[in-house]
């Protein structure tokens, strides 16, 4: 039982280059977030989904775009880096009852 | 409406002592408040929660007080130890259906011995 993993674990991208960041989780949850941490700022959520097939808008969509076609798998797409969206990504599973299990993190670096 | 305030920023505390973070929220929609520890380079866990019903909840050391006509609520790290040394997240979660979770801005906690 791996709990959530994510991948990669590190990345440095020039602006305008393009990735993908996948989430894992083998709890069977329907709900998956994904958030981004930066400096004095805590955690904001990007992107949500409650269930196979469906995303949602979180607080900071803006410039990433997420896709949930199995339950297990969230991916988190960037078509564009920018220098703003160097930060720390987070990925959860959320437990019925509101439990989050974190992912441990995928730190992005745009140049 | 959706914020919660959390401080202090930073807490430098004796190894033996207690810690304590405090949060306040303004929605009382919220009705579940978790509180995160983060280490250095790994995801959040979660610590301890409480819901509203209640006014504390103690799991070993680490006991939540919450005042729910102040609408705050605080951590309390009792017999502090230099492994506690981590990042706290306050939370307020709005449950049933999609769990609109807000976080506290983190306290970053050093034990010293």
């Amino acid at each position: 039982n791996a709990g959530v993993t994510q991948t990669p674990k590190f990345r440095v991208l020039k602006t305008g280059q393009s990735m993908t960041l996948l989430c894992a989780q083998d709890m069977n949850h329907e709900y998956m977030y994904w958030y981004r941490q930066d400096p004095g700022m805590g955690l904001r959520l990007i992107h949500y989904s409650v269930g196979e097939g469906t995303t949602a808008k979180g607080e900071v969509p803006d410039g990433y775009n997420v896709s949930r076609l199995k339950k297990q798998n969230f991916l988190l797409g960037l078509e564009s880096a920018a220098p703003s969206q160097t930060s720390v990504y987070f990925c959860a599973s959320v437990e019925q009852g509101a439990r989050q299990y974190f992912g441990p993190g995928t730190r992005l670096t745009v140049t | 409406q959706q914020q919660v305030k959390q401080s202090p920023q930073s807490l430098i505390v004796q190894k033996g002592g207690i810690s304590i973070i405090n949060c306040a929220y303004e929605n009382t929609a919220f009705d579940y408040f978790p509180w995160y520890q983060q280490f250095p380079g790994k995801g959040p866990a979660l610590l301890i929660a409480i819901r509203p019903d209640v006014s504390e909840k103690k799991e070993g050391r680490f006991t939540i007080s919450f005042n729910k006509s102040a609408k705050q609520f605080s951590l309390h790290i009792m017999d502090s130890q230099p492994g506690d040394s981590a990042t706290y997240f306050c939370a307020a979660v709005i449950s049933g259906g999609y769990q609109k979770v807000t976080f506290g801005t983190g306290t970053k906690l050093q034990v010293i011995p």
